[in-house]
């Protein structure tokens, strides 16, 4: 069965500095993987996606993702953090079919300070 | 340019009351999705569709139904209203290919 495990439910980071946020995943075959950014009150937006290919993705806002095959991760990174990017960010996968629903992780929430 | 639209934002309602939450997209997706929110859950699968016409459970069915008389419509209804069900409800869309899901903005549920 599918499953994302994002460990950390809660980070902190100053206005400037560098983020990683992890994700694992478990999937049987390629798997389809995204990063979702969710606004306080708003819907959830996609930052990018891998399929095949270059295994680090640039993505909307300055992110980027990098697939690790061995390491079944997609961890998502920023090299400078602004305040806007406060929110909390989900990390899912799929089927390459595209014929099944996603799998979210429980969610990653970000607190940028000053 | 709507892409995905629910309605309504906001309801309260009491135990036992019944009601529907409509998802309307504009962007001939086949596949359509209603999830719920919870604080410490992330997004769970209530029911999916995968074509007009077509329903199917996901990860926590009970007490929902849907319908998805329309290719553009998936409505989410909750027939005896229970405070567990008290959540955000997101609706999504996607087409045949590998796209990405498509989420409106959600619909906020409280019973009381």
């Amino acid at each position: 069965a599918q499953s994302v495990t994002q460990p950390d439910i809660h980070i902190t980071v100053s206005e400037g500095a560098s983020l990683e946020l992890r994700c694992n995943y478990s999937y049987g075959a390629t798997p389809y993987l995204f990063w979702y950014v969710q606004s306080p009150g708003q819907g959830l937006q996609l930052l990018l996606k891998y399929f095949s290919g270059d295994t680090l993705v640039q993505g909307i806002k300055g992110f980027e993702a990098e697939f690790k095959r061995s390491q079944s991760s997609f961890n998502l990174r920023k090299p400078s953090v602004h305040w806007s990017d406060a929110a909390e960010y989900f990390c899912a996968v799929g089927s390459p079919s595209g014929n099944t629903p996603l799998v979210f992780g429980k969610g990653t929430r970000l607190s940028v300070i000053a | 340019n709507a892409g995905v639209t629910q309605t309504p934002k906001f309801r309260v309602l009491k135990t036992g009351q019944s009601m529907t939450l409509l998802c309307a997209q504009d962007m001939n997706h086949e596949y359509m999705y209603w999830y719920r929110q919870d604080p410490g859950m992330g997004l769970r699968l209530i029911h999916y569709s995968v074509g007009e016409g077509t329903t199917a459970k996901g990860e926590v069915p009970d007490g929902y139904n849907v319908s998805r008389l329309k290719k553009q419509n998936f409505l989410l209804g909750l027939e005896s209203a229970a405070p567990s069900q008290t959540s955000v409800y997101f609706c999504a869309s996607k087409d045949f290919s590998n796209q990405p899901q498509h989420f409106g903005d959600g619909t906020r549920l409280s019973i009381l």
